[in-house]
């Protein structure tokens, strides 16, 4: 049950596309289609935002979008806008029906 | 509208107990696994708990596993967590969460409730 590893931090100008990687083991993306992606706002609850690796949960924006290789997973998005602003986590299903956080990722929106 | 509510959160003394409640409303939720998911205030979100359609299966992480305990009650659309032998570092805000069919991420989030836990 080790987190997955992500950048502690990543920036990028408004309409430029920035991607964030989530790195985890054979155990977890590695074995499962299975990850999932969230946006925090401060003092906010998280929201999904991407679901296994590369699927748009209803009202989230295409600007939004996942993939894997490996035991890799990564998000882009492009056009950022300044309400990107946030945190943003990785999490992955893992072994005997657990699951499995990234340390979290802060966007700045330059 | 499909939402969560968590109560239950508060003060309580490290190797106190505590009961948090998570109320569901406008969702199958008998079709749903669920979950608590906690974060340290500043830190990263840390999955705690899952529990069953039925609530015949439940999966902790290591750090609370015979400590916390996890049900549900699909009548009253309700899950909670009993926490036991609580421990400074079990100080966070505690959501519960909605599964997605199939495991692939959790759709639905509380607004959470805030443990703290003196030592």
């Amino acid at each position: 049950q080790s987190a997955l590893t992500q950048p502690a931090s990543v920036s990028g100008s408004p309409g430029q596309s920035i991607t964030i990687s989530c790195t985890g083991s054979s155990s977890d993306i590695g074995s499962y289609n299975l990850v999932s992606w969230y946006q925090q706002h401060p003092g906010k609850a998280p929201k999904l935002i991407i679901y296994e690796v590369s699927k748009w949960p209803s009202g989230v924006s295409n600007r939004f979008s996942g993939s894997k290789s490996g035991n890799t997973a990564s998000l882009t998005i492009s056009g950022l806008q300044a309400e990107d602003e946030a945190d943003y986590y990785c999490c992955s299903h893992g072994v005997s029906s657990t699951f499995v956080f990234g340390g979290g990722t802060k966007l700045t929106v330059l | 509208e499909v939402q969560l509510v968590e109560s239950g959160g508060g003060w309580v003394q490290s190797g106190g107990s505590l009961r948090l409640s998570c109320a569901a409303s406008g969702l199958s939720f008998s079709s749903y696994w669920m979950s608590w998911v906690r974060q340290v205030p500043g830190k990263g979100l840390e999955w705690v708990a899952n529990i069953n359609r039925d609530g015949s299966e439940k999966y902790y992480v290591d750090s609370v596993k015979g400590r916390f305990t996890m049900s549900r009650d699909n009548a009253k659309s309700s899950v909670w967590l009993q926490m036991n032998s609580l421990r400074a570092e079990d100080t966070a805000v505690y959501y519960c969460a909605r599964v997605i069919q199939g495991g692939g991420g959790m759709d639905v989030w509380g607004q959470g409730t805030t443990v703290t836990v003196s030592s």
